[in-house]
């Protein structure tokens, strides 16, 4: 059974720009989850798809979008970035809802200059 | 929404003593409270998790145990070893929606 993986595992950014980070979900999870953490921080939400739709939304601006493929898996994209975007920011994929856990991927660590 | 709060933020213990790191959170709705250890440069690990429907739960050296009236939750690490140094998060979900509230983190060092 595979893990979730996420790439790229770093990048940097130039303020304004675009970004699009990519998710493989874990073998038979049907949900993903994207959270933003900063540093010292725990994560938070910024949105979930599940059947290649968004089923919820976390408190950031519509700049963050994102998308599921037929296949599981996802990608956030991130448009004029901002300074405190800088964060790590992780995926989750879990059965359904996610009630019973998800499991992480290991993170893109993005840094806008 | 819901709101968790976790203490401590920095805890430090001798090898095999127990370490216990406590969370409060505020929905009277949430069901599902799951502990995730987070190692540098990795994701969060879940660890153990509980149901409201249950008091405690035991996995080896790791315990949680969950007051519904109070709204608080533990966790309680046994025999501490190196390995259990990282951070560590606690989270819960309302039945009500499909996100995750996590804590800050509370930073766990075993000093052998």
């Amino acid at each position: 059974e595979t893990g979730v993986t996420q790439s790229p595992t770093h990048l940097i950014k130039t303020r304004g720009q675009q970004v699009t980070l990519r998710c493989s979900s874990q073998s038979g999870h049907n949900t993903v989850s994207w959270y933003q953490q900063a540093l010292g921080q725990g994560p938070q939400f910024i949105f979930q798809y599940y059947r290649e739709e968004e089923n919820g939304r976390g408190n950031f601006p519509p700049r963050f979008s994102g998308l599921q493929f037929p296949n599981y898996s996802s990608e956030l994209n991130v448009n004029a970035l901002e300074l405190d975007d800088s964060a790590l920011y992780l995926c989750a994929s879990s059965w359904a809802g996610g009630e019973d856990g998800y499991t992480f991927g290991s993170g893109t660590r993005l840094t806008v200059v | 929404g819901e709101n968790v709060e976790q203490h401590p933020s920095t805890l430090s213990v001798q090898e095999g003593d127990s370490a216990v790191i406590k969370c409060t959170y505020s929905d009277s709705a949430s069901n599902y409270f799951p502990w995730y250890k987070q190692e540098l440069g990795k994701g969060p690990q879940l660890i153990i998790d509980i149901r409201s429907n249950v008091g405690e739960k035991k996995d080896q050296r790791i315990a949680v145990t969950l007051n519904k009236t109070a709204k608080h939750f533990s966790l309680h690490i046994t025999e501490t070893q190196p390995e259990d140094s990282a951070v560590y998060f606690c989270a819960a979900i309302p039945n009500t929606g499909n996100q995750f509230y996590f804590g800050t983190g509370t930073s766990l060092t075993v000093i052998p």
